[in-house]
């Protein structure tokens, strides 16, 4: 079956220094990716999501691009901020069956 | 417009106990999630409905249900509460207006949640 595989945290990272969570996946077909963030005390919300292979979905200064080559969707940003520290969420759908399928989250401090 | 709303915020209960969740979507979504989060597991799918139908179900035990209302406002049904249930349980909801083919990549909108705690 369809599976996303992220990279365990947490990850700590001083301020304005570059941020990549991994993130791979197992699908058959032409799955969407995303991914979410859960900042504390909150539900989850969307940051940025591609559709297709080569797509890259960009959002706040975060990037990510859909590699079907090697089954990956990686987050990164040049620049983190402690307003960035949150727990990501990688997470796919497929054509047919509206589930998503949500990785088990990366927590990201980061430290003025 | 108003967000999604989870009720209640916290619930403590005993083992064996039932507890009954829930979630108004936002105004026009006619699709409803829900989602069990823990630590170790991060986010695991409990069902989906549309149009008070269950769309989707994932692997949990049949102590597990819900249902979804005609004003697509859903509730959540855990009955015998084991200690291991305890969790973040996750709304969510979407827009689809029609079961297209590409409706499956629509962005889920969260509500924050209801945190149950089984003693």
């Amino acid at each position: 079956g369809n599976s996303v595989t992220q990279m365990e945290g947490p990850v700590t990272l001083s301020e304005e220094a570059f941020l990549t969570i991994n993130c791979t996946y197992t699908a058959t077909g032409y799955p969407s990716l995303f991914w979410y963030v859960q900042y504390p005390g909150e539900g989850l919300q969307l940051l940025l999501k591609a559709t297709k292979a080569d797509d890259k979905g960009s959002n706040k200064g975060f990037e990510a691009t859909y590699r079907k080559e090697t089954t990956s969707f990686h987050l990164e940003k040049g620049s983190v901020q402690v307003s960035d520290s949150a727990v990501y969420f990688c997470a796919l759908t497929s054509s047919g069956t509206y589930k998503y399928i949500f990785g088990t989250g990366t927590r990201l401090k980061v430290l003025a | 417009k108003a967000g999604v709303t989870q009720t209640p915020r916290y619930l403590i209960k005993t083992r064996g106990q039932q507890v009954t969740l829930s979630c108004s979507p936002i105004s026009g979504h006619r699709s409803v999630s829900w989602y069990q989060q823990t630590p170790g597991q991060g986010l695991q799918f409990l069902f989906e409905y549309f149009s008070e139908t269950q769309r989707n179900k994932g692997n949990f035990p049949g102590r597990f249900s819900g249902r979804q209302f005609s004003n697509s406002r859903s509730e959540m049904n855990v009955s015998t509460l084991e200690l291991g249930d305890s969790a973040l349980y996750l709304c969510a909801s979407r827009q689809t207006w029609t079961l297209s083919f590409r409706a499956f990549n629509e962005k889920l909108f969260f509500g924050s949640g209801t945190q149950l705690s089984v003693l």
